[in-house]
């Protein structure tokens, strides 16, 4: 079974730019988060959806933002890039939308924001 | 506050020297507590899945254990290419969000 895929893998742009990321699930599977990994901070959550709905969100501007569409695939976007988004966005996906189920993780998308 | 407290941060073994890496939790209601090994520049790749104190799995040469305060991931007889960060997370509390500690990063030496 493919894993989660994650696309693009790579990705430099512009402060005050605009980036929107995608993100395919293992086949099956729902429910779909978004990560935030950086040196400083570690990996961070973003926000989670279970279909087509936000269930949960963390603590980030509302310059990020996303959405999962109904054959469960998922997309974030980041508006008016600033240099401190530079990171590797990391997406997850599991079954359903349980806390105790397990999360599986793409491969991730490395940001840089010049 | 929900917390997730690794340590040590680095480690670095001889191979076939056994050791444990630590997971302090600090969360109420916990649903899950899951173990990760990430290689450089890669994605979080899925060890373990531990639910109740008490309970353990194992997995070639990683052994996971949980108890109601912290969870342990011995590692038996390691090799190098058991070198990697190794992560731990928690999902219960209020939020119910995957809430990641920052790691200890494992360096085996042939």
């Amino acid at each position: 079974k493919a894993g989660v895929t994650q696309t693009p893998r790579y990705l430099i742009k512009t402060r005050g730019q605009q980036v929107t990321l995608s993100c395919s699930p293992i086949s099956g599977h729902r429910s779909v988060s978004w990560y935030q990994q950086t040196p400083g901070q570690g990996l961070q959550f973003l926000f989670e959806y279970f279909s087509e709905t936000q269930r949960n969100k963390g603590n980030f501007p509302g310059r990020f933002s996303g959405r999962q569409f109904s054959n469960s695939r998922s997309e974030m976007n980041v508006s008016t890039l600033e240099l401190g988004d530079s990171a590797l966005y990391l997406c997850a996906s599991s079954l359903g939308p349980l806390p105790s189920e397990t999360q599986y993780f793409g491969p991730g998308t490395r940001l840089l924001v010049l | 506050e929900d917390q997730v407290t690794q340590s040590p941060e680095a480690l670095r073994l001889q191979e076939g020297e056994s050791s444990s890496l630590n997971c302090s939790y600090t969360v109420s209601g916990l649903r899950g507590l899951f173990w990760y090994r990430q290689d450089p520049g890669k994605g979080p790749e899925f060890l373990f899945t531990l639910y109740s104190a008490g309970e353990e799995k194992e997995k070639e040469r990683l052994k996971a254990t949980l108890t109601k305060k912290e969870s342990f991931l011995h590692i038996t007889a390691p090799k190098p290419e058991d070198s990697a960060t190794y992560l731990c997370a928690v999902r219960g509390g209020a939020t119910n969000k995957l809430i990641f500690g920052t790691g200890t990063l494992l360096a085996v030496q042939p």
